[in-house]
């Protein structure tokens, strides 16, 4: 079956600049998450969605990153204002049920902020 | 917080030889612990999990994990390399009473010389 997708792969923007990153989940899969991988650096969480529950936003470095998700389907992951640090790849993972379940990853989209 | 510390950014070993990727957490109440492989140019995907039951836990590809609650460690154990198990190796930890974030270690790049 079709696993977790995520667009554009690519992206490069200049500085300032607002970018909306997409994500795809597994269908049926009731959690979601962000990550971000900075270059030779590990996983950062970001956001958390459950089903209709609250996100958990604890992980967002600042107010200028949003993230929104309808339902059980796809997710958008917006950068406002960006800068040159937020030059990353930006990882989408769903799993199927609440708790610990196996985090199924999508390719990941490279950002690159000019 | 969390940290998961991977000892050893790069790891090189010959053809044949062990694999030992080492994991260290940091936590007082035991996590739920994973292992994800990212083979070159792919997504993030599971090799093995701990929750509960057995410590020594089997995965994908002849890799296994034990956890050691007494050493908060979980490292990643293969007797005998092939060539296909270059790629980095990510160590996760998920608390069992903080809600639903993972946290991911630096990573480890395997290389192996044939």
């Amino acid at each position: 079956g079709a696993g977790v997708s995520q667009s554009p792969s690519n992206k490069v923007t200049e500085k300032g600049k607002d970018v909306e990153l997409r994500c795809d989940p597994i269908s049926g899969h009731t959690a979601l998450y962000w990550y971000r991988q900075r270059l030779g650096q590990g996983l950062e969480f970001l956001i958390y969605f459950q089903g209709n529950s609250a996100p958990d936003k604890s992980g967002l470095p600042s107010d200028r990153f949003s993230a929104e998700r309808t339902g059980e389907s796809v997710s958008t992951l917006t950068i406002q204002r960006t800068q040159q640090e937020d030059s990353a790849v930006y990882l989408c993972a769903s799993s199927a049920k609440v708790g610990r379940d196996t985090q199924y990853f999508g390719p990941g989209t490279r950002l690159t902020v000019l | 917080a969390q940290s998961v510390t991977q000892l050893g950014s790069h790891v090189s070993v010959s053809e044949g030889a062990l694999v030992l990727l080492r994991c260290n957490y940091s936590s007082s109440v035991p996590p739920y612990l994973f292992w994800y492989v990212q083979y070159p140019n792919q997504g993030l995907q599971l090799l093995l999990k701990y929750t509960t039951g057995a410590t020594l836990v089997k995965g994908i590809n002849g890799f296994e994990a034990e956890f050691k609650k007494s050493e908060t460690s979980f490292h990643l154990t293969k007797p005998s390399a092939h060539m296909s198990d270059a790629a980095e190796y990510f160590c996760a930890v998920s608390p069992t009473n903080t809600g639903n974030q993972f946290y991911f270690g630096t990573g480890t790049s395997l290389t192996v010389i044939p």
